[in-house]
């Protein structure tokens, strides 16, 4: 079975520039998540997706990232204009269970951004 | 606001001794625990979890304790063996409502030959 897909695996950009990120899930996952994981610190998570909506964003800097996933499978995540602080790797996993049960996570390798 | 805390950064263990990797919450409403590990330029792996239902659960050479009252977890790994060597991470998550995980901030263990 496919793991969870991720692309670039690396990026460096100067601040105020923009950039993105792509995650394939596993196949039949309905749950998606994207984490930022910044050096030294556990993995924080930005926003949940449960098929295409959204359904936890708290924790997402609505005025620089945003996020979508469009028809339930592959997610891209985009910062604009990235800051020094957003250097960090971002992290996607995917879920088999729905909202509301638990299970385990599967991540992928991970992107890593460096704010130059 | 720290909801998971690992507070050892990094432990050191001798090849076939016991590793105990230590874990604190502060939300009572956590009623999910897990465990992953992390090995350098890949993304964290699922090793073991533990519902509040239970007080212990195995799996091979990995044990998860969990004392609900004192809000602390531990992962023994028993014998310790050079490929144990990663940043395991401690996460929780409450069994109502949105499944999300909080994570620790890691402890990274070093098995030594």
């Amino acid at each position: 079975e496919a793991g969870v897909a991720q692309s670039p695996r690396y990026k460096i950009i100067e601040k105020r520039q923009s950039v993105a990120f792509w995650c394939n899930p596993i196949s039949g996952h309905a749950t998606l998540y994207w984490y930022q994981q910044i050096l030294g610190q556990g993995p924080k998570l930005l926003i949940q997706f449960q098929n295409n909506g959204v359904v936890d964003d708290s924790q997402l800097p609505k005025d620089r990232f945003s996020a979508e996933r469009l028809k339930g499978v592959d997610s891209t995540l985009k910062i604009q204009p990235a800051k020094l602080e957003d250097s960090a790797v971002y992290l996607c996993a995917s879920s088999f269970h729905r909202v509301g049960r638990t299970g385990e996570l599967f991540f992928g390798e991970g992107s890593r951004l460096t704010v130059l | 606001d720290q909801q998971v805390k690992q507070n050892s950064p990094s432990l050191s263990v001798q090849e076939g001794r016991i590793s105990i990797l230590n874990c604190d919450y502060t939300n009572s409403m956590f009623d999910y625990f897990l465990w992953y590990k992390k090995y350098p330029a890949e993304g964290p792996t699922f090793l073991i979890s533990i519902s509040s239902i239970k007080d212990k659960n195995e799996d091979g050479r990995f044990t998860v304790f969990l004392n609900k009252s004192a809000k602390h977890l531990s992962l023994h790994i028993v014998p310790s063996q050079p490929g144990d060597s990663a940043v395991y991470f401690c996460a929780a998550s409450p069994i109502q409502g949105a499944q999300k995980l909080v994570f620790g901030q890691g402890t990274r263990l070093t098995i030594n030959p």
